[in-house]
């Protein structure tokens, strides 16, 4: 397998303050990163694909000025939420493929960040 | 587009026992990936299983099996010998290009194993 890593695992902050989440894949190298979203009982919904040296691909409906994504290493794509209010409470779950993006390529999870905003 | 549909919330099943967790997809692709994921409550998601459309034998992997029948477009993933530990959240996905090779997921199926 392959090991994705998450800081923080649990954040709680005040509204109107800023989060930044930290994913990286600790042995192999992660041209693409994925971050997801998952509200309770609920599946995960991609909010946007991370390529490393390149700006990240909004999926429809996530407000890119609101979630900042930056890849700037093979290794690390961090997930910033700016300005955060008590909506933005969620899970929040990145995932990286090991190898080339292809259709038969496993996506590895982090262990996800719970983020509550008060 | 491509669809995943878990018909099943939520299941129980008693420990030892084997178990099956449905799956259905919709795609207009040829070729496309099928994978299954374990969430237990700590939130992790857990690589389980693959198949791929071409694939003519059923993906097996330890005590998970994927039923695989791709004239009904079905992907049930079957977990003999139930542990306690199975206990989870288990979502079906399919990749393949109609979705831009983004993995798409199902609602998931709670399962609880009771001993």
């Amino acid at each position: 397998g392959a090991v994705v890593s998450q800081h923080p695992s649990r954040v709680i902050c005040k509204s109107g303050t800023s989060v930044k989440i930290e994913c990286r894949s600790l042995d192999f190298q992660a041209t693409t990163m994925f971050w997801y979203r998952q509200f309770p009982k609920q599946s995960l919904m991609l909010m946007a694909t991370s390529n490393e040296g390149s700006k990240a691909t909004y999926e429809q409906g996530v407000e890119k000025d609101k979630f900042l994504i930056n890849h700037a290493s093979l290794t690390l794509s961090t997930l910033t939420v700016t300005s955060a209010h008590p909506e933005d409470s969620s899970f929040y779950i990145c995932s990286a493929i090991k190898g080339t993006w292809g259709i038969q390529e496993t996506q590895y999870f982090g262990p996800g960040t719970r983020l509550l905003v008060l | 587009a491509q669809k995943i549909t878990q018909t099943q919330p939520g299941m129980f099943v008693q420990e030892k026992e084997a178990v099956t967790l449905d799956c259905t997809y919709d795609t207009s692709d040829q070729s496309y990936g099928l994978f299954w994921y374990k969430q237990p409550s700590s939130g992790e998601m857990i690589f389980l299983i693959y198949q791929g459309s071409y694939d003519e034998q059923n993906a097996t992997e330890g005590r998970y099996s994927l039923n695989f029948q791709k004239a009904r477009k079905s992907a049930n993933l079957v977990i003999s010998a139930s542990q306690l530990g199975d206990s989870a959240m288990y979502f079906c996905a399919m990749r393949g290009r109609d979705a831009g090779n983004m993995l798409t997921f199902g609602g998931g199926t709670r399962l609880m194993v009771k001993p």
